[in-house]
């Protein structure tokens, strides 16, 4: 069974720049997560899908992040305008549909901001 | 509000040794789930155990074993006789149960960088 893919694994850009991360989830798997790992932090949820639907994006910066899973399946991350405090690993997740089940993560996307 | 809490930020120790890595959870649910992960320097998170809170019992699995204890709000990893390619960041995570279709989002620690020498 093919793991949750990510790319690019790595983006460098400069402050106010765009950028943009994409992720195919285990294929099934209805919940999709966006997580942000600040280095020497635990990864934190940003937003959360159920289908193409969202679940939780509470923790989601609006001004400047949105995210989009169309037709339920791959998702799109985006930043514009990106500042220094962005850079972080964007990690993307999926599971089961249905109550407390386990979520598998990708390798994450490195982003650096300068 | 959910926390939780991995004191110890670096752990070194020589190959073969015993090591145990500490979390410490807040949580106001009665039911949750305890994880603990593990992310090697390919950046991939991998999941070690899952816990659900009404079981106590310590599990082991091979050279892992896990002591939870809710008394003291705890769930702590033990690796024995460590090996060069346990070297990871290690991270406890909280998630609250989900009987209603709400968020599963995990909370994670700030996790346990552990280094293992030959």
């Amino acid at each position: 069974e093919a793991g949750v893919a990510q790319s690019p694994r790595y983006k460098i850009i400069e402050k106010r720049q765009s950028v943009a991360f994409w992720c195919n989830p285990i294929s099934g798997h209805a919940t999709l997560y966006w997580y942000q790992q600040i280095l020497g932090q635990g990864p934190k949820l940003l937003i959360q899908f159920q289908n193409n639907g969202v679940v939780d994006d509470s923790q989601l910066p609006k001004d400047r992040f949105s995210a989009e899973r169309l037709k339920g399946v791959d998702s799109t991350l985006k930043i514009q305008p990106a500042k220094l405090e962005d850079s972080a690993v964007y990690l993307c997740a999926s599971s089961w549909r249905g109550a407390n089940t386990e979520a598998f993560f990708g390798q994450g996307t490195r982003l650096t901001v300068v | 509000a959910q926390k939780v809490t991995q004191a110890q930020t670096e752990i070194s120790v020589v190959e073969k040794e015993d090591v145990t890595l500490d979390c410490v959870y807040e949580t106001r649910d009665t039911t949750y789930y305890l994880f603990w992960y593990k992310q090697p320097p390919s950046g991939e998170l991998v999941s070690l155990i899952r816990r659900n809170s009404f079981d106590e019992q310590n599990e082991i699995s091979g050279r892992y074993s896990w002591n939870f204890q809710k008394s003291t709000s705890s769930f702590n990893f033990t690796i024995t006789a460590s090996q060069v390619v346990d070297s990871a960041v290690y991270f406890c995570a909280l998630s609250e149960a989900n009987y209603g279709g709400a968020t599963n989002k995990l909370i994670f620690g700030t996790g346990t960088l552990l280094a293992v020498q030959p």
